[in-house]
């Protein structure tokens, strides 16, 4: 069965401080991969979103980046943090197919100091 | 364009209620997708079920409904006799077939509180 790893789950970071999210996937090949940030009031935002190993699409420019070295690992980055950075991130995965439902991490807390 | 609207910000409701929530999408495309997803309180999201744009049965799962109706553009969900560990928030989403990476637009989500 496929399983999703998010890590860490939850980080208090300094404004001004560098990020790094990771997410892995096991049990799949090639999947979609995702980024949501979800802000306080729950609203789910898209990110980022990957094809393919390299392939980044970004939905929302902003102060974050996204990488995807290996198949089944996503990266969110950011060089500087801001305080409007803090929120929960949700990473997921999806199989490719369109009728498929994605499937999601834990989720990082995220706290902006 | 393409948008999904979850109109109650919040319900409360007691133990043993039924309690249906509401989700309206807009979208011209013909071809599409529904979903709803549950976040419990450790912030996780739970997938619910999925519904394409050509099928409009209903689907009943245990205590949870489903009720598609492209009439009216809405995918309402209920949960019967409502127990405590439902509380949650319930988000509704929308995928166009034409999305590329199949990306999903969620709705704000309901927050259900179902007290003792």
């Amino acid at each position: 069965s496929q399983t999703i790893h998010q890590w860490p789950a939850t980080l208090v970071q300094p404004v001004g401080s560098p990020l790094s999210l990771e997410c892995t996937v096991e049990g799949t090949s090639n999947p979609n991969l995702y980024w949501y940030r979800q802000a306080a009031g729950r609203g789910l935002q898209l990110l980022f979103y990957s094809v393919g190993i390299g392939q980044i699409s970004s939905e929302v420019p902003q102060n974050l980046s996204a990488s995807r070295p290996q198949d089944r690992q996503f990266i969110l980055s950011s060089k500087k943090l801001l305080l409007s950075d803090s929120g929960f991130y949700l990473c997921a995965w999806q199989t490719g197919i369109g009728n498929q439902p994605q499937h999601f991490g834990d989720g990082t807390r995220l706290s902006i100091l | 364009a393409q948008k999904v609207t979850q109109a109650q910000t919040e319900i409360s409701v007691v133990e043993k209620e039924d309690v249906t929530l509401d989700c309206v999408y807009e979208t011209r495309d013909t071809t599409y997708y529904l979903f709803w997803y549950k976040q419990p309180p450790s912030g996780e999201l739970v997938f619910l079920i999925r519904r394409n744009s050509f099928d409009e049965q209903n689907e009943i799962s245990g205590r949870y409904s489903w009720n598609f109706q492209k009439s009216t553009s809405s995918f309402n969900f209920t949960i019967t006799a409502s127990q405590v560990v439902d509380s949650a928030v319930y988000f509704c989403a929308l995928r166009l077939n034409s999305n590329s990476g199949y990306a999903l637009n969620f709705g704000k989500g309901t927050s259900l509180l179902v007290t003792p």
